[in-house]
């Protein structure tokens, strides 16, 4: 069946520009999440939504990354005025099982930012 | 504070056995142990979790140790397309670390 996808898979942004990444996760999962990855880093938690509500945004790094998934499905990851400490790989993850667990979750092939 | 410790690389030779392991000195009693595994140029994928026992699945097994403070991943057979970093994670905790990159050597 069909995984997760995310486009664009890779997104060349300038400086000061914003951008927007979008994640279908597979269809019935009820958590999604999201995460940023550094180059030779693991996965570093950003976000976390159950349905359309977002239940944990503390991995977020700052107020201008703006996370939403108005109708419980397809979620947005907005990062304002992109600056060079934010190009990274995003991946989103979703999963059937409720609850922030690292548990059972199906990652995206991730979106690689990269900020001139 | 690192809730688990892993090396950072190993090497295996194809067709045999790989043991990975994780150190989680400060585990509770509820937390379970997840392994999560990294293709290059993919995201993360679920490869096995457990609690107490050892536990077997087609891709992995999971050892775990009896007072629990550490766990090693066992590919029984390593093929080319096991390279891949692999991670332990800890209980509820969301942070994959920076894992251990695994080079099969053919």
């Amino acid at each position: 069946g069909a995984g997760v996808s995310q486009s664009p898979r890779y997104k060349v942004a300038k400086r000061g520009q914003d951008v927007a990444l979008r994640c279908d996760p597979i269809s019935g999962h009820v958590s999604l999440f999201w995460y940023q990855q550094a180059l030779g880093q693991g996965p570093e938690f950003l976000t976390y939504f159950q349905n359309e509500a977002q239940l944990d945004k503390s991995g977020l790094p700052s107020d201008r990354f703006f996370a939403e998934r108005p109708e419980g499905s397809v979620s947005t990851l907005k990062i304002q005025r992109t600056q060079q400490e934010d190009s990274a790989v995003y991946l989103c993850a979703s999963s059937p099982i409720t609850g922030l667990l690292p548990y059972e979750q199906y990652f995206g092939p991730g979106t690689r930012l990269t900020v001139t | 504070d690192a809730k688990t410790t892993q090396p950072n690389s190993m090497e295996s030779n194809e067709e045999e056995p790989v043991h990975l392991p994780c150190n989680h000195s400060t585990i509770s009693g509820t937390d379970y142990i997840h392994w999560y595994r990294q293709l290059p140029s993919q995201g993360p994928e679920y490869v096995i979790h457990g609690l107490t026992s050892n536990v077997n699945n087609r891709m992995a097994s999971l050892a775990i140790a009896e007072d629990r403070k550490s766990s090693t991943l066992i590919l029984h057979r390593a093929t080319l397309r096991d390279a891949a970093v692999y991670y332990c994670i800890r209980g509820n905790d969301m942070r994959f670390g920076a894992g251990t990159r695994l080079t099969v050597k053919p």
